[in-house]
């Protein structure tokens, strides 16, 4: 069973170029999270999405960034006309569809530098 | 809004001794996760504790969850190499958001 897949691992763009980071969840799981780490922090929450629908994006800049998950195919977390400040590691996480806790399982990281 | 502090946020031991990190939460929530995370890599979920009182043990980690103290502890026994990382706390707040807040991370050197 293939756990929570991201690509690409690492991505570098310059300011004001667009972002697509993309995660497919583990098999079995309809709910998808995105958190983001600074250097030497701990995980920030962004947007928790299910298939078509985003449950709670409380975490997210109100600018530039988007997330999806589409019927069909990965979760894309987009952000727009990137700045230095968005260089992070971002990391997608995975729950199963019904269980009694939310355990999360995460995936390798899309590590983000922006130029 | 959730807050979770974890300290020591850096701790250097030596292989051998014992110690124990903490991570301590603001509200009420009674679903607490240990992950470790290596450099560069993901996060490797360690424990999940689930009612007050629970205790998990694996190898020479062990973690425990007072959720009326709000406060859950990782101790480290007879440390070795392998077990330098960063630790972290995470505490769902139980409702119907799901995320995760997350402590800052503590992180382990364990000195030959």
């Amino acid at each position: 069973n293939a756990g929570v897949m991201q690509n690409p691992r690492h991505l570098v763009r310059r300011r004001g170029q667009e972002a697509r980071l993309r995660c497919s969840p583990m098999k079995g799981h309809s709910h998808v999270y995105w958190y983001r780490q600074l250097p030497e922090e701990g995980l920030k929450f962004m947007v928790y999405l299910q298939k078509e629908n985003i449950i709670d994006e409380s975490g997210m800049p109100k600018e530039r960034f988007s997330a999806e998950f589409p019927k069909e195919g990965p979760s894309i977390l987009r952000i727009q006309q990137v700045v230095r400040g968005d260089s992070a590691a971002y990391f997608c996480a995975s729950s199963p569809t019904s269980g009694l806790y939310n355990e999360q399982f995460f995936g390798p990281g899309t590590r983000l530098t922006v130029l | 809004e959730l807050k979770v502090e974890q300290n020591p946020l850096f701790l250097s031991m030596q292989e051998g001794k014992n110690y124990t990190i903490y991570c301590n939460y603001s509200t009420t929530s009674d679903r607490l996760y240990w992950y470790r995370q290596d450099p560069g890599k993901s996060l490797e979920s360690l424990f999940v504790l689930l009612s007050n009182g629970a205790v998990k043990q694996e190898g020479r980690l062990m973690a425990s969850l007072d959720t009326k103290a709000r406060l859950s502890t990782l101790h480290i026994t007879a440390a070795v190499h392998d077990l330098s990382a960063t630790y972290f706390c995470a505490v769902d707040n139980s409702g119907s958001a799901r995320q995760l807040t997350f402590g800052s991370g503590t992180q382990l050197t364990v000195l030959p």
